[in-house]
């Protein structure tokens, strides 16, 4: 298994600031995963980010909206730049291991 | 285009009684299915999988019914306890590009157990 933590849980921001999303994992991965909740939306995954590399972002995100670090194998940042009342949503960071995929607790993030 | 649906976005069941979440996909390509439970506040946990191999997968209480013909999966709950009451999620996931997996979720099915 693995324990995942989010930093923080929640915060309301300020059209225009940024908010970087803080996730550590109790173990060394390989991969981790940033998605999104929208209200009323489905899982949306935003990009995964690999130790040592580049993270790879899906269709719509892009890395000057959502920078990500990892600088080791057990952590991750994701950072949500000028942000519009529209990134208002749950960015939950998650971990494969073992063949399944584990979930933090996410950041539910408002825009105002 | 949702490629995952769940059509239902609540389900209310007594206590002791069956639940049965209902999920349909488009991609015929999908070849592994899995169901999250979530609770609010909390990150989804996994509850069940299922593999395109297969057509039944139990697990205690929940059991997960695939039918590849009708693009349909189903997840059963008996009997369902209080306990169960969460958004229950549907995901499905082929292999793609570097031997990676990405999971296309559905919307979610809220479900209320009620004593």
């Amino acid at each position: 298994s693995a324990v995942i933590s989010q930093k923080p849980s929640r915060d309301i921001c300020q059209r225009g600031t940024s908010l970087t999303i803080q996730c550590q994992v109790d173990s060394q991965v390989t991969m981790m995963f940033w998605y999104r909740q929208q209200p009323g939306q489905s899982l949306t995954l935003i990009a995964t980010a690999n130790q040592g590399s580049e993270a790879t972002y899906e269709s719509g995100f892009v890395i000057d909206k959502f920078p990500i670090s990892r600088p080791n194998l057990t952590f991750s940042t994701l950072t949500v730049s000028n942000m519009s009342p529209e990134d208002s949503s749950i960015y939950l960071c998650s971990v494969h291991n073992g063949g399944e995929q584990y979930f933090g607790p996410g950041t539910r993030l408002t825009v105002t | 285009d949702q490629q995952v649906k769940q059509n239902s976005p609540s389900l209310s069941v007594q206590e002791g009684r069956i639940s049965i979440l209902n999920c349909d996909y488009t991609n015929s390509m999908f070849d592994y299915f899995l169901w999250y439970k979530k609770y609010p506040a909390e990150g989804p946990t996994f509850l069940i999988s299922i593999s395109s191999i297969k057509d039944k997968n139990e697990d205690g209480r929940f059991t997960v019914f695939l039918n590849k013909s009708a693009k349909h999966l189903s997840l059963h709950i008996v009997p369902s306890q209080p306990g169960d009451s969460a958004v229950y999620f549907c995901a499905a996931s082929r292999r793609g590009a570097g031997n990676n997996r990405k999971l296309i979720w559905g919307l979610g099915t809220s479900l209320a157990v009620n004593p």
